[in-house]
C-alpha cells in the first residue's frame, strides 16, 4: 500500500513568512510524529499525535510552531513567522498505536528560509 | 537527560571488513534502542531493534547496559551497507524517540 507522503518535497520562503506542511500517514495508523532534521544533527522530536490529540507539544521549538490533525489522518505543521534557523527538512512518521517502535517516514519536506 | 549519542559521523571501511558503529545512551529507565538506516535518496527505516534480537542485513546488535552502549556490527561489509545510520532510544511506555546524530557509513570497493 501507500506509504507515508509529505507536500511540499521542497519549499523555499523568505524570512518572516508562514509556512504549512503537510503529512498524510498511512491508512490506519492512529500515531502520528514530526522530526526535524537539521544540518548535522540528529532528528529532533517536535510533536506526537494519537488521533488527533497531541499529548506532549514540548518539544515544539518555538510558539511559531503548531500542529494540528484532523479526523484521525492528515497534519499540519505551521511555522509562523519563519526564520533561517528554521531551515532543516521536517519529517513525518506513522505507526500503530502501541507500536511506536515501528514509524514509517515519509520523504520529508526541505525548507529553507532565506 | 535522555540522549543518544554517537560518536563516529562518519565511518569509512573497506568492502569485507568488519564494521561497528558505536552508540551510547543516557536513560534512567529501561529503554527500547534502535537502529535507523537511510540509503541514499531513500526513507528513514527501521533496521532493528534490540528486544527483537535479530540479524537484519547482517547486522547485530546488542544492549550492553553496563556499558549503557548499543552498537550496530557486522563482521564482513559491504559496498551496498552504505548508507546513514542513526541509534534511537524510545522511553518505555512512551512515544517520544530520541535519535542520535548519525553516523555516515561508507563502504569502499
Amino acid at each position: 500500500g501507500a506509504g507515508v507522503s509529505q507536500s511540499p518535497s521542497n519549499k523555499v520562503t523568505e524570512k518572516g513568512k508562514d509556512v504549512e506542511l503537510r503529512c498524510d500517514p498511512i491508512s490506519g495508523h492512529t500515531a502520528l510524529y514530526w522530526y526535524r532534521q537539521s544540518l548535522g544533527q540528529g532528528l529532533e522530536f517536535l510533536i506526537y499525535f494519537q488521533g488527533n490529540s497531541a499529548p506532549d507539544k514540548s518539544g515544539l521549538p518555538s510558539d511559531r510552531f503548531s500542529a494540528e490533525r484532523t479526523g484521525g489522518s492528515v497534519s499540519t505543521l505551521t511555522i509562523q513567522r519563519t526564520q533561517q534557523e528554521d531551515s532543516a527538512v521536517y519529517l513525518c512518521a506513522s505507526s500503530h498505536f502501541g507500536n511506536q517502535e515501528t514509524q514509517y517516514f515519509g520523504p520529508g519536506t526541505r525548507l529553507l528560509v532565506l | 537527560a535522555q540522549r543518544v549519542t554517537q560518536p563516529e559521523k562518519l565511518l569509512s571501511v573497506f568492502k569485507g571488513a568488519p564494521v561497528e558503529l558505536k552508540c551510547n545512551y543516557s536513560y534512567s529507565g529501561s529503554p527500547e534502542l534502535f537502529w535507523y538506516v537511510q540509503y541514499s535518496r531513500q526513507r528513514l527505516q527501521l533496521l532493528l531493534r534490540h528486544i527483537s534480537r535479530e540479524s537484519i542485513k547482517g547486522f547485530t546488535a546488542d544492549l550492553n547496559k553496563g556499558e549503557t552502549s548499543f552498537h550496530l556490527k557486522k563482521p564482513f561489509a559491504q559496498e551496498e551497507d552504505s548508507a546513514m545510520y542513526y541509534c534511537a532510544l524510545l522511553n518505555t511506555g512512551g512515544f517520544k524517540t530520541i535519535f542520535g546524530a548519525g553516523t555516515r557509513l561508507f563502504v569502499k570497493a
